[in-house]
């Protein structure tokens, strides 16, 4: 029952490096979405996509790339670290319907330092 | 954008008192949904409760409940019961109609004490 599985779960790295964060979902869910968690400031939308191959951007996206090659994985780049790029990253995945709104489902985050 | 304000950064109440959470919400939709997540300091997101507004009711799940005031743009949380497993920050989020993202407040820290 792995639900979104965030990959890696901590990292630190120098300004200017790049790196890749993995997120894979098991449940066939066609959104995918990337938040910040800064402190005070609640969760804020980084990307989001609707459907494989398909991206969008959400409110503090400057900075971040996104793909989704594969329906159930949804990488986040940063190509050059930033120390304002510091904060915890969650991924989050949800379904169609059209009968409910289907919440979110999260992961259990990425906690990302910058030096 | 929809705004989303929860105006309590901090609360405490004892075990097996009754708390209330408030979140005020900006939006020109008639038609949205509210949510209520837990993040306890596992630093999960947790869904606790949810509400479509076009429903009058309130949501109910077990000891949490919510009071919905849709004019007054008003959906505060009511924990019954509360147990120290309830110490957690609690985000209260926006989802428009026609949107996919949820707009999140800042958060209340909650702590339950014996």
């Amino acid at each position: 029952n792995a639900g979104v599985t965030q990959t890696p779960k901590f990292r630190v790295l120098k300004t200017g490096q790049s790196m890749t964060l993995l997120c894979a979902q098991d449940m066939n869910h066609e959104y995918m979405y990337w938040y910040r968690q800064d402190p005070g400031m609640g969760l804020r939308l980084i990307h989001y996509s609707v459907g494989e191959g398909t991206t969008a951007k959400g409110e503090v996206p400057d900075g971040y790339n996104v793909s989704r090659l594969k329906k159930q994985n949804f990488l986040l780049g940063l190509e050059s670290a930033a120390p304002s790029q510091t904060s915890v990253y969650f991924c989050a995945s949800s379904t169609l319907s059209t009968s409910q709104v289907q919440p979110q489902h999260f992961g259990d985050g990425t906690r990302l330092s910058i030096l | 954008a929809q705004t989303v304000t929860q105006s309590q950064p901090e609360m405490s109440v004892q075990e097996a008192e009754t708390v209330t959470l408030s979140c005020t919400y900006d939006t020109s939709e008639n038609n949205y949904y509210l949510f209520w997540y837990k993040q306890p300091p596992s630093r999960q997101m947790i869904l606790v409760i949810r509400q479509e507004a076009y429903k009058q009711q309130n949501a109910t799940e077990n000891r949490f409940s919510v009071n919905f005031q849709k004019a007054a743009k008003s959906f505060s949380l009511k924990i019954s019961d509360s147990q120290l497993g309830d110490t957690a920050m609690y985000f209260c989020a926006f989802m428009s109609n026609s949107g996919y993202a949820l707009n999140f407040g800042k958060g209340t820290s909650l702590l339950v004490t014996p």
